[in-house]
């Protein structure tokens, strides 16, 4: 089956910092998406990309849809404090359901 | 404009004891439906999806079932819940063509003791 490896699985933010994340797949998907999730909620849909080589911004985040169409980034700049939380990746591949990454833990320098 | 809905936002309940998670949909038709569950600082594991009413697909097997009895109402039950089946529960919906992502909605804490 379809499989996403999103990395790093945990990552520390020091305010004003970019800060960037990654999933490849082993297949290729014709969406990506990106989400996030604060501590006791559900996931909310960040940015979602439709094309190769497609690159989408929401406030400061951007996301990027590799030309193999195997892989995304989101990149995070200027981080503050409220951007702690779990990132989730997820793509689709025609006709399916989303496979979604094992999610990047973001959060704050002590 | 549509709406998830998803409840209990808590639950405690011993080993043995059965269970029933709600999840209702508002302002679409026919959408396709999704459990998942989530352990603590985990990743997502889908459960169980729907694309219809009594349509029910399983991705896991398990000591949980789920239900569809109508077209925007998801319900996922246990007879008798293990301490295993303690996480995070989230219901999600998206619309039939598939286009777009899920909506998840708040998610159901479950703690068996």
């Amino acid at each position: 089956g379809q499989q996403l490896n999103q990395s790093p699985q945990s990552m520390f933010i020091q305010e004003g910092e970019d800060v960037s994340m990654n999933c490849t797949s082993s297949s290729i998907f014709n969406t990506w998406l990106w989400y996030k999730q604060d501590p006791g909620e559900g996931p909310v849909l960040l940015i979602a990309l439709y094309k190769a080589g497609e690159l989408t911004s929401n406030g400061r985040l951007t996301a990027q849809f590799g030309i193999t169409r195997k892989d995304s980034f989101l990149n995070i700049s200027a981080s503050i404090p409220s951007d702690v939380g779990i990132y989730f990746c997820a793509g689709r591949a025609a006709g399916n359901k989303l496979t979604f990454g094992g999610g990047t833990r973001v959060l704050v320098k002590p | 404009s549509q709406t998830i809905h998803q409840w209990p936002a808590t639950l405690v309940q011993p080993v043995g004891s059965p269970l029933s998670l709600e999840c209702t949909v508002e302002g679409t038709s026919n959408p396709n439906l999704y459990w998942y569950r989530q352990a603590a600082g985990r990743g997502l594991q889908l459960l169980f999806y729907s694309v219809g009413i009594g349509q029910i697909s399983s991705e896991v097997p398990q000591n949980l079932s789920a239900s569809r009895p109508q077209d925007r109402q998801f319900i996922l039950s246990s007879k008798k819940l293990l301490l295993s089946d303690s996480g995070f529960y989230l219901c999600a919906w998206e619309e039939d063509r598939g286009l777009y992502g899920y909506t998840f909605g708040s998610g159901t804490r479950l703690t068996v003791v």
